[in-house]
């Protein structure tokens, strides 16, 4: 599976718009872009993940660039209860496969 | 999203004792299932892929005779710690997958921290 690339941590507002970077230069055609986040001492929340296009859900929003070599993450309006490690995870499973967890980007939103 | 539990949320036991911690998908089911550990201040690590009815995928370093994972229907993995030391101590969970097409996401239990004395 591909290699990503995450900040280690970031600030953001509370009520704005956190949009979390995540490279993924070699990345191949069929490999997925998975968005994951854990909260302290809990497992992992599955966010959203996309191949080509860009998605939405009622959590976040995933942009991938025409490339796909990158991608980012919005939150559209942070809340504190956003606080947490997020991970982009690319996997060329298709979901059969585990997933290989980075270091993540810390996210915390500032009241 | 799909629900995914574990049981039991925490464990302490004594050096030697065997540990099983269950991992459910509770509105789903799930052919494939995933164990991995967490050390502290440490990310994610897959210890083992689970299929039903057959043998577990075990990763490269993770003993197959410690750490016995049996997923005997669609909707329950085991995981057994045997003989647990205190290096095993840490925060185990499991995910389980969503469907079985191409580009499934999986869902993750809450983990269990499991404590060896």
């Amino acid at each position: 599976d591909a290699k990503t690339t995450q900040p280690p941590s970031m600030d953001c507002a509370e009520g704005r718009a956190a949009n979390l970077p995540c490279n993924h230069s070699t990345i191949s055609g069929n490999e997925y872009v998975y968005w994951y986040r854990q909260i302290h001492s809990q497992g992992p929340q599955y966010i959203i993940h996309g191949l080509k296009n860009n998605e939405t859900n009622e959590m976040a929003s995933l942009i991938i660039t025409e490339d796909r070599k990158s991608s980012t993450l919005i939150l559209p309006h942070a809340t504190l209860r956003d606080t947490a490690v997020y991970y982009c995870i690319v996997s060329s499973g298709g979901g059969a496969d585990g997933l290989t967890f980075g270091k993540g980007t810390h996210l915390i939103i500032q009241p | 999203g799909a629900v995914v539990s574990q049981h039991p949320s925490w464990v302490i036991c004594k050096s030697g004792t065997s540990v099983k911690i269950e991992c459910r998908s509770l509105d789903f089911q799930a052919t494939t299932m995933f164990w991995y550990r967490q050390f502290p201040k440490q990310s994610l690590m897959l210890m083992a892929t689970s299929n039903e009815g057959s043998k577990a995928t075990y990763e490269q370093g993770v003993e197959k005779d410690k750490f016995l994972i049996n997923h005997a229907s669609l909707t329950l993995s085991t995981l057994t710690v045997t003989s647990a030391h205190p290096e095993d101590s840490s925060f185990y969970i499991c995910s389980a997958r969503y469907g079985q097409g191409w580009g499934n996401e999986q869902f993750f239990g809450p983990g269990t921290r499991l404590t060896v004395l």
